[in-house]
């Protein structure tokens, strides 16, 4: 499973967009970028994922780079509820084996007011 | 629609006690997996199952065992438990390449 980098920590004052980068260069052709936040003593929450195109949906917009070796997570609004950490993960298609997420350390966001 | 269900939510074991850490899911997923998370640090792989009848080890295996017991259920064992052990154990269900659910966990204290 390829690697991923993330800042150890952000901040974000609250209303404005977040955006949190992440680095995986050595992302193969068939692994996805999945993001999940865990907010405190919670479990994590699915947020978003894609393969190479730009997608959105109601919690956020995720960018991937041309080359696929960088994307950024964005919040366009963050709140006070968004603060979390933030997880980038790559993963190929598929469940059990192939599908198994593996967590780093994340990014965590505090937004504040 | 409940999605994850882990029990117990709190537990205190002595050192060298047994327990079986309850997970079910109520959305016909075939992937189950169980994780730990000791503080301050991200979510570890303990073990897996990619459907009804099979499970593999994942990054921290050691000191656990897991049984599959239908589509629905997962449970992890600790046999021997360690103060080593004490964590927050979360349980997590999915579907081929959708994302992950994951219920509210266990915290477990071994003294």
């Amino acid at each position: 499973d390829a690697k991923t980098t993330q800042p150890p920590s952000m901040d974000c004052a609250e209303g404005r967009a977040a955006n949190l980068p992440c680095n995986h260069s050595t992302i193969s052709g068939n692994e996805y970028v999945y993001w999940y936040r865990q907010i405190h003593s919670q479990g994590p929450q699915y947020i978003i994922h894609g393969l190479k195109n730009n997608e959105t949906n109601e919690m956020a917009s995720l960018i991937i780079t041309e080359d696929r070796k960088s994307s950024t997570l964005i919040l366009p609004h963050a709140t006070l509820r968004d603060t979390a950490v933030y997880y980038c993960i790559v993963r190929p298609l598929g469940s059990g084996n192939t599908g198994k997420l593996i967590f780093g350390q994340g990014t965590t966001l505090q937004v504040k007011p | 629609n409940a999605g994850v269900t882990q029990t117990p939510k709190f537990q205190v074991l002595k050192t060298g006690q047994s327990m079986t850490l309850q997970c079910a899911q109520d959305m016909n997923h075939n992937s189950m997996y169980w994780y730990r998370q000791d503080p301050g640090m991200g979510l570890r792989l303990i073990y897996y199952s990619a459907s009804e009848g099979t499970t593999d080890k994942g990054e921290v295996p050691n000191g656990y065992n897991v049984s599959r017991l239908n589509k629905r259920e997962f449970s992890l064992r600790l046999e021997s438990a360690a103060p080593s052990q004490t964590s927050v154990y979360f349980c997590a269900s999915s579907r081929d390449n959708y994302g992950y659910t994951f219920g509210s966990g266990t915290r477990l204290t071994v003294v």
